[in-house]
């Protein structure tokens, strides 16, 4: 069975300030981890995701996001948050052999001007 | 980039009709796409998951003959809602995988809003 917790439902930073979303997963072989950004009534939007390699993951619109396999995490993080970064977060894993992807509860993130 | 469509983006049904929802893959092929439920402020909910030219198979707890999903083409799946009810209400997303290209992330589309009055 694979999960992922997401613990913070909510994110609030001042612009410009450094973001942070985490996210810790759980699957019994090699996790591939994905994280998605959802704006209000929208889909949802691919930011980046790991497979394998580099354990640092570079994404779009500035995100990255960091593979820790001791501490089976994923954390997605920005140097400096924008207002338009406002949105709803989700991480997502499946493992290596399935398709199926479990999604975390999400993190609500708040940028204020 | 993969292009995934939803077609309505948005309906509102009065209750015991039938509602179908279109996903399609306009610049891949997708032997599988997945349906997604999302209640407000919620994660998303795997509804089933659907294969081409085969029966779709559904997750625990999904009626099957309240959700009925066709997948009769490489680029078009259909999601009908029959006999819907108020709670039937909410926010309905697919995603497809571009098997083809061996990417492995899923595409989504931009989700269908059902309203059920």
């Amino acid at each position: 069975a694979q999960s992922v917790a997401q613990p913070e439902d909510q994110v609030n930073v001042a612009e410009g300030n450094p973001l942070t979303v985490k996210c810790t997963y759980s699957v019994s072989g090699n996790p591939y981890l994905f994280w998605y950004v959802q704006y209000p009534n929208r889909g949802l939007q691919f930011l980046l995701k790991y497979i394998t390699g580099d354990n640092l993951v570079k994404g779009s619109y500035g995100f990255e996001a960091e593979f820790n396999k001791s501490q089976t995490s994923f954390h997605l993080k920005k140097p400096s948050a924008l207002v338009s970064d406002s949105a709803l977060y989700f991480c997502a894993v499946r493992e290596s052999n399935d398709y199926k992807l479990s999604f975390g509860a999400g993190t609500t993130v708040t940028v204020r001007a | 980039g993969a292009v995934v469509s939803q077609h309505p983006s948005w309906v509102i049904c009065k209750s015991g009709t039938s509602v179908k929802i279109e996903c399609r893959s306009l610049d891949f092929q997708a032997t599988t796409m997945f349906w997604y439920r999302q209640f407000p402020k919620q994660s998303l909910m795997l509804m089933a998951t659907s294969n081409e030219g085969s029966k779709a198979t559904y997750e625990q707890g999904v009626e099957k003959d309240k959700f009925l999903i066709n997948h009769a083409s490489l680029t078009l799946s259909t999601l009908t809602v029959t006999s819907a009810h108020p709670e039937d209400s909410s926010f309905y997303i697919c995603s497809a995988r571009d098997v083809i290209a061996g990417t492995y992330e899923q595409y989504f589309g931009p989700g269908t809003r059902l309203t059920v009055t």
